[in-house]
């Protein structure tokens, strides 16, 4: 059963640099799929943040693009979010996902229980 | 506002069927068969219902279904169960290499 954990910082203050790590078990990243963050907030709903391949290919939101930095590290089997310049805007409840095999914006079919992250000083 | 459009609430009693409706764009829903959704209970993650438009993935109760027409994509709920109170959220590819979603419709079993 593949299983995908958050974890990180609750609190980031505005213009550091949010960073989170997606602990997975029960399958090995560098077999495939695509790995992908999104993010729940009651002001923008659910958003699509970006994937990457088990290989480290990246694909991000347009909207996040410069800000966005994803990485995977598979002998922890583990992946990365890091968001730059964060604003309160950024605050939300972030999830880690399994994508598809075949593209970074197939549907997302497991999802970790999500950590919520609140920008402020 | 949300990129693609659901209505706020639907609601039905046990047994009926419902539909919940997400309309975009030909450069989203319209152009392309990536229409997703996802059932997401209080306090819970999403969960993967409908993908490609009309696929279920293993473990989804075939009540679920899904379907498009046009700039609209449709998810239809039949035999309606109390557990199935929950909100929905469509989402689909749109060009430029994105995933938009929809604002969520909050299901009610009456």
């Amino acid at each position: 059963q593949v299983q995908l954990q958050e974890s990180g910082p609750g609190l980031v203050k505005p213009s550091e640099t949010l960073s989170l790590t997606c602990a997975v078990s029960g399958y090995s990243i560098s077999s495939g799929y695509f790995w992908g963050w999104l993010r729940q907030s009651p002001e923008k709903g659910l958003e699509w943040i970006g994937s990457i391949s088990h290989t480290g290919g990246t694909y991000y939101n347009p909207s996040l693009n410069s800000r966005v930095t994803m990485s995977v590290d598979t002998s922890k089997n583990q992946f990365s979010l890091h968001l730059s310049y964060v604003t309160a805007a950024d605050t939300a409840l972030y999830y880690c996902t399994r994508g598809g095999r075949a593209a970074a914006t197939d549907a997302f079919d497991i999802w970790g229980q999500g950590t919520m992250v609140t920008i402020s000083s | 506002q949300s990129a693609l459009i659901q209505p706020a609430s639907v609601s039905g009693s046990p047994g009926q069927s419902i539909t919940i409706s997400c309309t975009g764009t030909s450069s989203d829903v319209g152009g392309y068969n990536y229409v997703s959704w996802y059932q997401q209970h209080p306090g819970k993650a999403p969960k993967l219902m409908i993908s490609d438009v009309s696929y279920r993935p293993p473990g989804v109760s075939n009540r679920f279904s899904g379907s498009k027409s046009g700039d609209t994509a449709s998810l239809t709920i039949s035999a309606l169960q109390a557990e199935d109170e929950a909100v929905y959220y469509c989402s689909s590819y749109r060009t430029s290499a994105t995933v938009v979603f929809g604002g969520g419709t909050k299901l009610t079993v009456l």
